[in-house]
């Protein structure tokens, strides 16, 4: 079974400019989480989709959003991109038609720069 | 607020020593505690979980015991090898929401 693909691996934008990730759950995944991850913070959570909907969000500004497609792939932009926003970018999946049992799986990640 | 620290890494061990990586958290109610690891250049993964105090959750030869008192979910593995190499992530949930609380993560080198 294919795991959590995210794309692109690594990428470089400048303050201002907007930036997309995309992810692709296992297959039969329907929720998808994502996660920011920095030396200083660690992994933060920014928020959940499962069937096209957001089922949670994390607390971050309101130039993260996100989006899943009918096929569970999902997508996170950040627009207006700072300094700060540099990071790596994780995707997890699970089954989410449960209740929540906190085995999610993984991405590699994007791992984002902002010059 | 609920919270996750863990000891701050690195951890260099010979390769058979004993391991162990601390984990406290603070978090109201009856957190369900995880441990997650990053093998290099590769996705985190679920290593072992625990629901309920006491309970103990092991896999790969690592465990850690919920320990409610003492609020402390540590990991030990009795005997470490080189492929066990990797940054490990204590983690919890608690309450209704559908998220995990996340420590800083813990880097563990094991050489042979």
């Amino acid at each position: 079974k294919a795991g959590v693909t995210q794309t692109p691996r690594y990428l470089i934008k400048t303050r201002g400019q907007q930036v997309t990730l995309s992810c692709s759950p296992i297959s039969g995944h329907r929720s998808v989480s994502w996660y920011q991850q920095t030396p200083g913070q660690g992994l933060q959570f920014l928020f959940e989709y499962f069937s096209e909907t957001q089922r949670n969000k994390g607390n971050f500004p309101g130039r993260f959003s996100g989006r899943q497609f009918s096929n569970s792939r999902s997508e996170m932009n950040v627009s207006t991109l700072e300094l700060g926003d540099s990071a790596l970018y994780l995707c997890a999946s699970s089954p989410g038609t449960s209740g929540y049992t906190g085995e999610l799986f993984f991405g590699e990640g994007s791992r984002l720069t902002v010059l | 607020g609920n919270s996750v620290t863990q000891m701050e890494g690195p951890v260099t061990l010979s390769e058979e020593a004993f391991l162990t990586i601390n984990c406290t958290y603070t978090a109201t109610g009856y957190p369900s505690l995880f441990w997650y690891v990053q093998y290099p250049g590769e996705g985190l993964q679920l290593l072992l979980k625990a629901t309920k105090a006491d309970d103990k959750g092991s896999n790969k030869g690592f465990e850690a015991t919920y320990r409610k008192e003492t609020t402390s979910f540590h990991l030990e593995k009795g005997s470490v090898q080189v492929s066990d190499s990797a940054v490990y992530f204590c983690a919890l949930n608690a309450g209704n929401n559908r998220k995990l609380i996340w420590g800083l993560g813990t880097s563990l080198a094991v050489n042979p």
